[in-house]
């Protein structure tokens, strides 16, 4: 299956703890995006990867969350001290060209933060 | 206003109807419109995108761009039991890449 894995599926999360998100393009991808999404609402842009690049991160919170896309392995969301305001599902894109916006996406990591 | 808006519903439509989801947007400049699909606990699966004004078709769906109006529609067709999901509009942002979205309209097909 090439399609864009990410792990945990569920993650539980006691508050001060830190959580790691872990995706994995599509083959062939090297641009990835970090959505989040809370319950009953839209997704939300966080950040915009290629390989061990940050090209945007506009829509993440300055503090306590940080991304990488090495040049090997996974790209990785960390969310440090996490809160009970951080429980949300958090969705991977990756897509094959700069310009492409046919983002494909990841099953989500479902955040829960005790 | 929101960037994207659009009716959370819930749309109920029996079976065998046509489908007509909406969706408005604030940017002018916005360029390309996506519609996704997401069933409950699942991730966004794209299911049509469309870039100049008019219609699109594709299968039981049809997108609708109205630029001057700042509108996008999509339209299903012979409405399954199985197309009962959330629908989320995405519009590019200040980027091509950034989309911006919807919060969702519910879609429920009715047997």
């Amino acid at each position: 299956n090439a399609g864009v894995m990410q792990n945990p599926r569920h993650l539980v999360r006691r508050r001060g703890q830190e959580a790691r998100l872990r995706c994995s393009p599509m083959k062939g991808h090297s641009h990835v995006y970090w959505y989040r999404q809370l319950p009953e609402e839209g997704l939300k842009f966080m950040v915009y990867l290629q390989k061990e690049n940050i090209i945007d991160e506009s829509g993440m919170p300055k503090e306590r969350f940080s991304a990488e896309f090495p040049k090997e392995g996974p790209s990785i969301l960390r969310i440090q001290q996490v809160v009970r305001g951080d429980s949300a599902a958090y969705f991977c894109a990756s897509s094959l060209r700069l310009a492409d916006n046919e983002q494909f996406f990841g099953p989500g990591t479902r955040l829960t933060v005790l | 206003q929101k960037e994207v808006e659009q009716n959370s519903g819930p749309l109920s439509v029996p079976e065998g109807a046509i489908a007509s989801l909406n969706c408005t947007y604030s940017d002018r400049g916005s360029q390309s419109f996506f519609w996704y699909r997401q069933y409950s606990g699942k991730s966004p699966e794209l299911i049509m995108f469309i870039y100049s004004n008019g219609d699109k078709e594709d299968g039981r769906f049809t997108a609708q761009l109205n630029k001057a109006s700042q509108y996008v529609s999509l339209l299903i067709r012979d409405s399954q039991p199985s197309d009962s999901a959330t629908y989320l509009c995405a519009v590019n942002g200040r980027s091509n890449y950034q989309l911006i979205w919807g919060a969702g309209t519910k879609l429920i097909i009715k047997p």
